[in-house]
């Protein structure tokens, strides 16, 4: 089982819907998880970080974490063109593995 | 400005001639780590160093030599690169490497091309 698997999509939205990102771990160890946008060509840029079970909400972006089952997702409300990126999930390893693990990426496009 | 700086940003090269790929940050940051990305498989971790004079090995280190003599650089060295090592990598940095809500910078990147 990979580490963290993520649907590589592509996933399209219609402009102004929800889009949801959905991402799984293994590590059941892991402190906590990150979501990175990445533009074409470009480098890896955070959105946002969560380590508590629950939601999290930054703006038009929600970052759902849920230990048990081992899953985090990423809502993008009101989705604009510039939204259409890949989405990186990544987690934290346990103390003493500090090591930040990426998933594959899922590539959104946002369709106006 | 805050920021990670790599050079080259694009380099072509054959195979077996030794490159080094600079990485430098401004931020003060102790940890420091090296990814390649390639379709299909993502961010891999090549090397990561948590201070000056301590580095460890990442997911993929084979073929790959990493230093760290000051806190602000960490260049990546190919001493043979081969065609498989054709990725584009990223430079990142944080302060600890360790915090729960620590931001990793990310590099520009440096697109390779190995002949």
């Amino acid at each position: 089982q990979k580490e963290v698997e993520q649907n590589s999509g592509p996933l399209s939205v219609p402009e102004g819907a929800i889009a949801s990102l959905n991402c799984t771990y293994s590590d059941q160890g892991s402190q906590s998880f990150f979501w990175y946008r990445q533009y074409s060509g470009k480098s890896p840029e955070l959105i946002m970080f969560i380590y508590s079970n629950g939601d999290k909400e930054d703006g038009r972006f929600t970052a759902q974490l849920n230990k048990a089952s081992q899953y985090v997702s990423l809502l993008i409300r009101d989705s604009q063109p510039s939204d259409s990126a890949t989405y990186l999930c990544a987690f934290l390893g346990a103390f003493g593995n500090e090591k930040l693990t990426f998933g594959t990426g899922t590539r959104l496009t946002i369709i106006p | 400005e805050a920021q990670v700086t790599q050079n080259p940003r694009y380099l072509i090269t054959v195979t077996g001639k030794k490159l080094t790929v600079t990485c430098s940050q401004n931020m003060n940051h102790e940890y420091m780590s090296w990814y390649r990305q390639d379709p299909g498989l993502g961010l891999r971790q090549i090397y990561y160093s948590m201070n000056v004079e301590v580095t460890d090995k990442g997911d993929v280190p084979e073929g790959y030599k990493v230093s760290r003599k000051e806190k602000r650089n960490f260049p990546l060295i190919l001493e043979s690169p081969s065609p498989n090592q054709t990725s584009l990598y990223f430079c990142a940095s944080s302060l600890t490497g360790t915090k729960v809500s620590e931001t990793q910078y990310f590099g520009p990147g440096t697109r390779l091309l190995v002949l």
